[in-house]
Order: structure tokens, then sequence, then C-alpha cells
């Protein structure tokens, strides 16, 4: 099973909003309104951000907010902050597997 | 509050095997699959293992697909991978996680490093 295509990486200022992106295919993230984001600091216990494409957890922020269109999954996070300087990982059901696939991670910069 | 401690960390030679375990606590363990995720030097995550409640339905990835075998116990609230032949490229950092619907994880344990070398 083929991971979710991330960028590499992003970069935004404090205040400013950026969005990452994650591409599936019609077995995946096209498919399903099954797509969760992560947050995960080197060390540290990942962290869900979304799930269920756009619906947060209680207790995570309203600047991160999720949304999907066709095989592409996005994460939106506003008004930067330097502690949102992290990984983020998407994942996705998938009917190409019993486990489920990630996304390759995207590791946003605070400039 | 939902807590997942990982243990068993260690370096190992390939070929060797290693029990991984992780305890579980703040919910009714016997009640949610478990799974193990790992994420090896410079990559992304990888689903590795995944385990029903009860026990009694199991999935692997290809890769590690018959060297390790994941279990539960329930009365005691602990889940474990059993890794055997090991290998170099299964040197990662293997995080306990909760499962929930939609092949998602919602809690995660702070993960426990394996090293495979010689």
């Amino acid at each position: 099973q083929s991971a979710l295509t991330q960028p590499a990486s992003v970069s935004g200022s404090p205040g400013q909003s950026i969005t990452i992106s994650c591409t599936g295919t019609s077995s995946d993230v096209g498919a399903y309104n099954y797509v969760s984001w992560y947050q995960h600091y080197p060390g540290k216990a990942p962290k869900v951000m979304i799930y269920e494409v756009s619906n947060r957890p209680s207790g995570v922020s309203n600047r991160f907010s999720g949304s999907k269109s066709g095989n592409t999954a996005s994460l939106t996070i506003s008004g930067l902050q330097a502690e949102d300087e992290a990984d983020y990982y998407c994942s996705s059901y998938t009917s190409s597997s019993t486990l489920g696939v990630f996304g390759g991670g995207t590791k946003l910069t605070v400039l | 509050e939902v807590q997942l401690l990982e243990s068993g960390e260690d370096l190992v030679q390939p070929g060797g095997s290693l029990r991984l375990s992780c305890a579980a606590s703040g919910f009714t363990f016997s009640t949610y699959a478990m799974s193990w995720v790992r994420q090896a030097p410079g990559t992304g995550l990888e689903w590795v293992s995944v385990i029903s409640g009860s026990g009694g339905t199991t999935y692997y990835a290809d890769s590690v697909k018959g060297r390790f075998t994941i279990s539960r116990d329930n009365s005691k609230n602990t889940l474990y991978l059993q890794m055997n032949s090991l290998r170099v490229e299964d040197t990662a950092v293997y995080y306990c996680a909760r499962r929930v619907q939609g092949q998602r994880a919602d809690y995660w344990g702070q993960g426990t490093l394996v090293t495979v070398s010689s």
C-alpha cells in the first residue's frame, strides 16, 4: 500500500495561515470520510488534531481545520504560533489494506 | 485519562527476538482494538499490526507478517508485540496506539526504540 502524498515541508510566519495537502486515490481519501491528521513532536506521542476529515477532538484549538476535495485532503492552521512547529501526518481508511495508510509526513517550520 | 506506556526498548542483533509491551489505563481496555505503529529513522509512520478487542482477530503489515505476533492480555490491560527474526530495517520507534473506527488511532504512547544492529 503506497503512502499518501504530503509535501515534505511547509513554512509560515507567526500569525499567517498554512495548508498541508494529503493526496490519495479513489481507494482511500477519495472514497471515505475517514481522513485524520496527527501532530507529532519528536520524542512525544502523536496527537490527533482532526478526524473524519473535519472534526476536531475536544481540546484542540479551532485554529486547526480540515477539509477534503476529491482525492486530496487538507489541514489548515490559521494564526500560526511557534508551538505549531512539528511534524504533521495524515492517515486514511483504505480499501486496499486492513491496516490503513499514512502520509509521508510534513515538517512545519514557523519562521 | 487515557494512558499508553510502552516498554521493551533494546539493541538486538539481526536475527534476534524482542518483545514489546504496552500498559494501558484510563479506559476499558478489552472493548478497544489496539495497534502498533512504527517510525524508522528519517521516515514516516507505518502501521505494523492491529488486534481486535477480544484478541481473536489480528492483522499485519506485509513487511512483518510471519515474523511478528501481536497479542493482548485483557486481564492485565497490556498489549504485546513479539518480534522474531529481526532485521536491520526493523529499527524504529514503536508506538502503541488505541485503534478506533476508520482505521485510525485516537491515543498514542510515547514510543519505545528498537535498534537492530550487529
